[in-house]
């Protein structure tokens, strides 16, 4: 069974602080790697795609590939209130579905 | 910004009853996919559909569930007879080339499910 696991939270961070969001897979082969936001009711939202090793950066959003030790991290710099929401780590390997983890809800304190 | 539609945003039905969720994906998208996530759990996967045919599927989605395009813009979700455990936001979504091929995926705001 290929999981996809991530502390569930709640994650509490002042508001300007760095909050950083963890995801570990299970499957060698996952070539795929994505962070979504859902806010409670709504859809997942795509925030950010890696496939590499290393970081990748967009805006405050930064994103950390490591698949020696099957790992993605998400890190949110000077955190907003706005970003307080459900973060899905999502895993793609050799099909054409994801799968996705549990979820861990930040919350950004004002 | 082109996205995917769902209809209806919340069907209220009985217990046996059938059920269609409909979808318009993103038009340039060739990979289409139904999630559900029950209150409170994770976004679980149902089925991909590309080139018009099941490329794969979940355990849950067994005889009583079928998708369809019937048409160039439409992706449909069938649900024969429902259950109560059936209750869920069903999730449509879809995607230029396949979510484990680095295809991104693109989620409609959902339909809500709730069996009586």
């Amino acid at each position: 069974q290929k999981e996809v696991e991530q502390n569930s939270g709640p994650l509490s961070v002042p508001e300007g602080a760095i909050a950083s969001l963890n995801c570990t897979y299970s499957d060698r082969g996952s070539q795929s790697f994505f962070w979504y936001r859902q806010y409670s009711g709504k859809s997942p939202e795509l925030i950010m795609s890696i496939y590499s090793n290393g970081d990748k950066e967009d805006g405050r959003f930064t994103a950390q590939l490591n698949k020696a030790s099957q790992y993605v991290s998400l890190l949110i710099r000077d955190s907003q209130p706005s970003d307080s929401a459900t973060y899905l780590c999502a895993v793609g390997g050799a099909t054409n579905k994801l799968i996705f983890g549990t979820g861990t809800l930040l919350a950004v304190q004002p | 910004e082109p996205e995917v539609t769902q209809t209806p945003s919340h069907q209220v039905t009985q217990m046996g009853q059938e059920v269609i969720l409909r979808c318009v994906p993103i038009s340039n998208h060739l990979y289409f996919y139904w999630y559900r996530q029950i209150l409170g759990q994770k976004v679980e996967f149902l089925v991909s559909f590309y080139n018009n045919e099941i490329s794969e599927k979940s355990e849950i989605f067994d005889d009583q569930f079928s998708v369809e395009r019937p048409d160039g813009s439409n992706f449909t979700l069938k649900i024969r007879s429902t259950k109560l455990e059936d209750s869920a936001m069903y999730f449509c979504a879809s995607s230029e080339r396949a979510g484990g091929l680095g295809g991104e995926l693109f989620f409609g705001e959902g339909s809500r499910l709730t069996v009586l």
